[in-house]
């Protein structure tokens, strides 16, 4: 069965610490991986991966790809007070998607 | 404790048939809300719903969609005169009322619509 796991479940944080978010999966016909922000509304799409060690990069936030570990990180640098959510992961198959349970995160002044 | 369940899973309809989707939240989940996948993007919300109401429509097209969370049953996303454009993923989150609206969301597997 595909399935998507994301850890930590929760962690919290002080401003300006950096924080790294892990996905890992174990799916059949694997397309690309997504991360979104999951705040007061739908998720904020942040970034697609579909190749493998090639970082994508905006502002603080970077994200890479591993395909020959199944796994994705997130990486968010300097973190403010803002960057408190949930950041959910989810895996694009052939004819398919399939959602992590996302990390919460909880960034303290 | 089973997890947001859609059916179907994969629906084929013609051009001018109506598409019913299905969600049933997870237990103890009072929030239900539908979103599009985009093509190699992400997901559009469409709808939220709360039990026999409607909270927040503003991503639902005028049109020939319309979505319903009964007190009773599942909350159905209903496509009237289906066209080729309608074809896509359709998945349903749902969240816990103490989490409060919009954060804590629960996906299902997702509705392949396919429409010839």
């Amino acid at each position: 069965e595909d399935k998507v796991v994301q850890s930590p479940l929760s962690l919290v944080v002080h401003e300006g610490d950096t924080v790294t978010l892990n996905c890992s999966y174990e799916v059949t016909n694997f397309r690309s991986l997504l991360w979104y922000k999951q705040e007061k509304k739908a998720p904020t799409f942040l970034f697609m991966l579909t190749s493998s060690g090639i970082e994508k990069k905006s502002g603080r936030l970077s994200s890479i790809l591993d395909k020959k570990e199944l796994s994705s990180i997130l990486n968010i640098t300097a973190t403010q007070t803002g960057d408190s959510a949930i950041y959910l992961c989810a895996v694009v198959l052939s004819s398919d998607m399939r959602f992590g349970a996302g990390t919460r995160l909880t960034v303290k002044p | 404790n089973a997890g947001v369940m859609q059916n179907p899973r994969h629906l084929v309809r013609r051009r001018g048939q109506e598409a019913r989707l299905r969600c049933s939240p997870m237990k103890g989940h009072s929030h239900v809300y539908w979103y599009r996948q985009l093509p190699e993007e992400g997901l559009k919300f469409m709808v939220y719903l709360q039990k026999e109401n409607i909270i927040d429509e503003s991503g639902m097209p005028k049109e020939r969609f319309s979505a319903e969370f009964p007190k009773e049953g599942p909350s159905i996303l209903r496509i009237q005169q289906v066209v080729r454009g309608d074809s896509a993923a359709y998945f349903c989150a749902s969240s816990p009322p103490a989490g409060g609206p919009w954060y804590e969301q629960f996906f299902g597997p997702g509705t392949r619509l396919t429409v010839l």
